[in-house]
């Protein structure tokens, strides 16, 4: 079974582009997270979903967003990108659905530098 | 701020050696997992612990959970070089929020 694919692996932006990250899960998981991890703050939690809705989001901008389509692929956005943004964009797809406890699988991450 | 707090920040060790790292946190749980990762790249699953389960293994991995602490910790015996990495527990909280919050992880050094 593949794992978690994220593209694209690597991504250069210049203050105040956009930028789009794409999640592909493992077949058959429906919930799809997102994180954020720098050197300063750690992996921070961003946002949840699960058949196509979001059900939880981190403490954000809303420059911040995120969706998902019917195969369970999820996409991420930052607009207006800061220099702070800068980070590993991690994504996990789990089996979790009405039971909370499941194990999350990553993804390589997507490393943002922005300029 | 982090739910989870690892300690030690850091840790140096022989190959041979056991390393033990610990996790705490600060609501109730309903499941406490660690992962490791290499420099730099995603994170990869160890072990998945529930809220009613005191203590799991994994090969030359050791997992406890002491919820009346609030703490987990995770051993790894007879480390290996290939064990350096940098190690983070994951909290679910029984809120039910859908999130996992991790902890701020422990870097692991091992010297062969």
């Amino acid at each position: 079974k593949a794992g978690v694919t994220q593209t694209p692996r690597y991504l250069i932006k210049t203050r105040g582009q956009q930028v789009t990250l794409s999640c592909s899960p493992i077949s058959g998981h429906r919930s799809v997270s997102w994180y954020q991890q720098t050197p300063g703050q750690g992996l921070q939690f961003l946002f949840e979903y699960f058949s196509e809705t979001q059900r939880n989001k981190g403490n954000f901008p809303g420059r911040f967003s995120g969706r998902q389509f019917s195969n369970s692929r999820s996409e991420m956005n930052v607009s207006t990108l800061e220099l702070g943004d800068s980070a590993l964009y991690l994504c996990a797809s789990s089996l979790r659905g009405a039971s909370l406890t499941a194990e999350q699988f990553f993804g390589p991450g997507t490393r943002l530098t922005v300029l | 701020s982090q739910q989870g707090e690892e300690d030690p920040q850091a840790l140096s060790i022989q190959e041979g050696e056991n390393a033990t790292m610990n996790c705490s946190y600060k609501t109730s749980i309903n499941n406490l997992q660690w992962y490791r990762q290499n420099s730099g790249r995603g994170l990869v699953h160890l072990i998945l612990i529930r809220s009613n389960e005191r203590e799991k293994h994994s090969g030359r991995l050791r997992v406890t959970l002491d919820t009346s602490k609030k703490s987990s910790s995770l051993l790894i015996t007879a480390s290996r070089a290939a064990d350096t990495a940098s190690y983070f527990c994951a909290t679910d909280s029984t809120s039910g929020t859908y999130k996992y919050i991790f902890g701020t992880g422990t870097r692991l050094k091992v010297l062969a």
